[in-house]
């Protein structure tokens, strides 16, 4: 099962917005809204960002925003500071009862 | 304060067999649908496999396929992974995560609750 495709990095400095892709086929991320982003720090769990596509968690904060055009998917954080650099996976739906991951982002504050 | 703990993680021979365990406390486990997902060394994050609320549905990753089976005692509110014919390429830390949906049968396919994994090493 091949992963989704994302950005092997993607830096900024403090206070810029940066947009992580995601893309896929129409059978994961195209053709279904079940779309997640997770977070996750060395050595850690990964921790929910954003779920559906577009929905975010209570206690996410709001600088985190998704979206989707076609077969890909977005991550765009805004106002970035030093506590959101860390790794960042995609995740979405895949025909016949799977699950695919992103291949993962590194995100670097410069 | 809900949490997830795995256990069961250890070094094992290549062709061996493993039963991972994660123990839920601070939910409703018996309402929530619930999925193993691995890590390998430097390596990305990968679905393994999920299993409703009842346990009445099950999927798997195709990594896993014939090899690994996924079960749960609601009674104990625990997961379990069953790991057959393991090889290298499942050396991994394996994470149990809590799907948010509550109803049988469904799954949400993403996860808000995961535990802090539990490292599986297959070597000789």
């Amino acid at each position: 099962q091949s992963a989704l495709t994302q950005p092997a990095s993607v830096s900024g400095s403090p206070g810029q917005s940066i947009t992580i892709s995601c893309t896929g086929t129409s059978s994961d991320v195209g053709g279904y809204n079940y779309v997640s982003w997770y977070q996750q720090y060395p050595g850690k769990a990964p921790k929910l960002m954003i779920y559906d596509v577009t929905n975010r968690p209570s206690g996410v904060s709001n600088r985190f925003s998704g979206s989707k055009s076609g077969n890909t998917a977005s991550l765009t954080i805004s106002g970035l500071q030093a506590e959101d650099e860390a790794d960042y996976y995609c995740n979405s739906y895949r025909s016949s009862s799977t699950l695919v991951f992103g291949t993962g982002t590194k995100v670097t504050v410069l | 304060e809900e949490q997830l703990l795995e256990s069961g993680g250890t070094l094992v021979q290549p062709g061996g067999s493993l039963r991972l365990s994660c123990a839920a406390s601070g939910f409703s486990f018996s309402s929530y649908a619930m999925s193993w997902v691995r890590q390998a060394p430097g390596k990305g994050l990968e679905w393994v496999s999920a299993i409703s609320s009842s346990g009445v549905r099950i999927h798997y990753a195709d990594s896993g396929k014939g090899r690994f089976t996924i079960s749960r005692d609601n009674s104990k509110n625990t997961l379990y992974l069953q790991m057959n014919s393991l090889r290298a390429e499942d050396t991994a830390v394996y994470y149990c995560a809590k799907d948010p949906n509550s109803r049988d049968y469904y799954f949400a396919w993403y996860f808000d609750l995961w535990g802090r994994g539990t490292l599986v090493t297959v070597s000789s």
